[in-house]
């Protein structure tokens, strides 16, 4: 495995724009996850894809939040209007479709919102 | 909400074995117990998991109880590279498989 790759790792912005994450997954996995974890907290699930199809989404996951994976392949996670409150570590994860198929995660982008 | 119960915290010296609690009392049938870690600055990386009998690999072994409402996650001789912190999770391990992670046990270990 090449293993889940995310870009950036860090990333610091102004309250009220808009960021982008990416999400470059393991490539024969067709289950790719997003979740978001703050400081000594457990990461929380946002939403999850079967190849390009968002099949879930957390209430989590407002209005400013939207994911895509256009070609079911890799996926961008992207917020607009940022808050303060939306600083966090985003995780993506991936796995294959199998049951009890394990995640494998990436090391996440660190997002901090001024 | 997270489904677990686990330490907020435990210690461990290097060497000695780790025993990691967890407690799952309303567990049902068809779901399964799964552990990850997650080290500092670090996405939570997949270490076992199991239904109903123990489990070892070359990371460590799952001690499922009988009534299956508790486990222990044994890592059988604990490193520095250890310390991190743990979490249990159990989920049914059908078509979904998004685990709801609670706060985990932070594990340091010590010289």
């Amino acid at each position: 495995d090449t293993g889940v790759s995310q870009d950036p790792r860090h990333k610091i912005t102004k309250r009220g724009q808009n960021v982008t994450f990416r999400c470059d997954p393991i490539s024969e996995h067709n289950r790719l996850y997003w979740y978001r974890q703050t400081l000594g907290q457990g990461p929380e699930f946002l939403t999850y894809f079967q190849n390009e199809a968002q099949l879930e989404k957390s209430r989590l996951l407002s209005d400013r939040f939207s994911a895509e994976r256009p070609k079911g392949s890799f996926s961008t996670l992207e917020i607009q209007r940022t808050e303060q409150g939306d600083s966090a570590m985003y995780l993506c994860a991936s796995r294959r479709q199998s049951p009890n198929e394990k995640l494998f995660f990436g090391s996440g982008t660190q997002l901090s919102v001024l | 909400d997270a489904k677990t119960t686990q330490p907020t915290s435990m210690d461990c010296a290097e060497g000695r074995a780790a025993n990691l609690p967890c407690n799952h009392s309303t567990i049902s049938g068809n779901e399964y117990v799964y552990w990850y870690r997650q080290i500092h600055s670090q996405g939570p990386q997949y270490i076992i998991h199991g239904l109903k009998n123990n489990e070892t690999n070359e990371m460590a072994s799952l001690i499922i109880t009988e009534d299956r409402k508790s486990s222990t996650l044994i890592l059988p001789h604990a490193t520095l590279r250890d310390t991190a912190v743990y979490y249990c999770i159990v989920n049914y391990g059908g078509s979904q498989g998004n685990l709801i992670f609670g706060k985990g046990t932070k594990l340091s270990v010590k010289p």
